[in-house]
Order: structure tokens, then sequence, then C-alpha cells
């Protein structure tokens, strides 16, 4: 009974392809969020969803969209992929809004070629 | 805004002894939480232990403890017992009621020599 779970786990593409990353929990949380690790393990936040509804961008480029279709959903669509692009991206959800544990799937490794 | 500073990249402990793990921060919340997250070479990222900063006790999971210094802002994990299963990535991190997000520390890979 995984959790958070996230789709693929691994992807690689070549440069200026379209990909999506999907992510499902079945923890019953309201809030979900996107977090970006890149090669140096620095773990930055991207967005954060509470109630399908996007509460924070971090300055991403516009060419990463997030949808929610539901609150168990939160998917990562990126446009023209870059070189830069390249990272593992994790998704986490957490019980609500505010100061509460998040738990994480399993991570997706994109690599950009 | 909210920083975490873990200044050491690696440490390295014998299997069976003791090992902290060293973190500070600096919010201008009141509000606010801090985690230890363990990621592991599978790179599943595992909550470890988590400490309400309203809190005076500090928390304990376990084999795993935390030395919660709110005036210093310091907030280090000391992992007893260490065991071969405890060699990962530990990042600290912080978090506030205000805006739900996580701010990460760079990570510290631990090592644990048979």
């Amino acid at each position: 009974d995984t959790a958070v779970s996230q789709t693929p786990k691994y992807l690689v593409t070549q440069m200026g392809n379209d990909k999506s990353i999907k992510c499902e929990q079945n923890l019953g949380h309201d809030t979900m969020y996107w977090y970006k690790q890149d090669s140096k393990k620095f773990l930055k936040i991207m967005f954060s969803y509470n109630n399908k509804e996007l509460i924070i961008n971090e300055t991403v480029p516009n060419r990463f969209s997030p949808k929610s279709p539901d609150k168990a959903h939160l998917n990562l669509h990126i446009n023209s992929l870059e070189l830069g692009d390249s990272a593992v991206y994790f998704c986490a959800s957490s019980q609500d809004w505010g100061a509460y544990e998040q738990y994480f799937g399993p991570g997706t490794r994109l690599t950009v070629t | 805004a909210q920083t975490v500073t873990q200044s050491q990249p690696e440490m390295s402990v014998q299997e069976a002894e003791t090992v902290t793990l060293s973190c500070t921060y600096d919010t201008s919340e009141s509000d606010y939480y801090l985690f230890w997250y363990k990621q592991p070479p599978s790179r599943q990222m595992i909550l470890v232990i988590r400490q309400e900063a309203y809190k005076q006790q500090n928390a304990t999971e376990n084999r795993f403890s935390v030395n919660f210094q709110k005036a210093a802002k310091s907030f280090s994990l000391k992992i007893s017992d260490s065991q071969l299963g405890d060699a990962a990535m530990y990042f600290c991190a912080s978090g506030t009621g205000a805006n739900s997000k996580l701010t990460f520390g760079k990570g510290i890979t631990l090592s644990v020599r048979p």
C-alpha cells in the first residue's frame, strides 16, 4: 500500500520534448507538493496545492505546469525540456495546509539529453 | 524567510555507537516546526522526527532524539546504537504554519562502519 506514488520512476528524454510526471496519494491528505532535488542533492519547493488550488509557485519557469484534477492527484507537465531540468522530482503530501509533516513519493529521476 | 544550515557535509560513526548531526536555522516566524528526513541510496525521503517550536521537551523516536535549543536556533539529531541501515543522507528542514512549505538544509552524508 504505497502512500505517495509517482510514475514514472525514471524518465530519459531529449531536449525540447514535453513530458509529464504523475503523482497520487492515498492518505486522504488535502495538500500536495512538488520538490526538485538537484545534482548536489539540494531540495527546493516548486509548487504546493491545497484542496486542488495552487498556493505556492516558487518562481518556477512557465514551462512547468502543475495540475491537480482532484485532491489525491498532482501531476507535473514540463514543456520544452532543457538540460538544466535534469534532476529528481519529488511529490509530497501533508494532512492539511500548515506545519504538518510531509510524506514523500519515491521520486522521478529526469534525465534530459 | 527561513534558512537552514547543515555545515558538516559528511560524518562517520562506528556501528553501535552514538552520533550527533548538527543543524542551525533562522526564521522570523513564531509558529514553526523542525524536521529531520533520511534519504538512503534508494532516494526515498523518510521522515525521522519532528519538533514543534512551542514545545520545550525534545522529541524522541526510538533510537533517534533531538536537542532543540530554541534561543540558539539549533536543532541537532542524535542517533544512538547506530546500525548499518542508518547510513544515508540526512536533511534538516523547517516549516511554518503560515506557508506550509519545507525549507531544507544541504544535507549530511552519514556512513556507518561495521
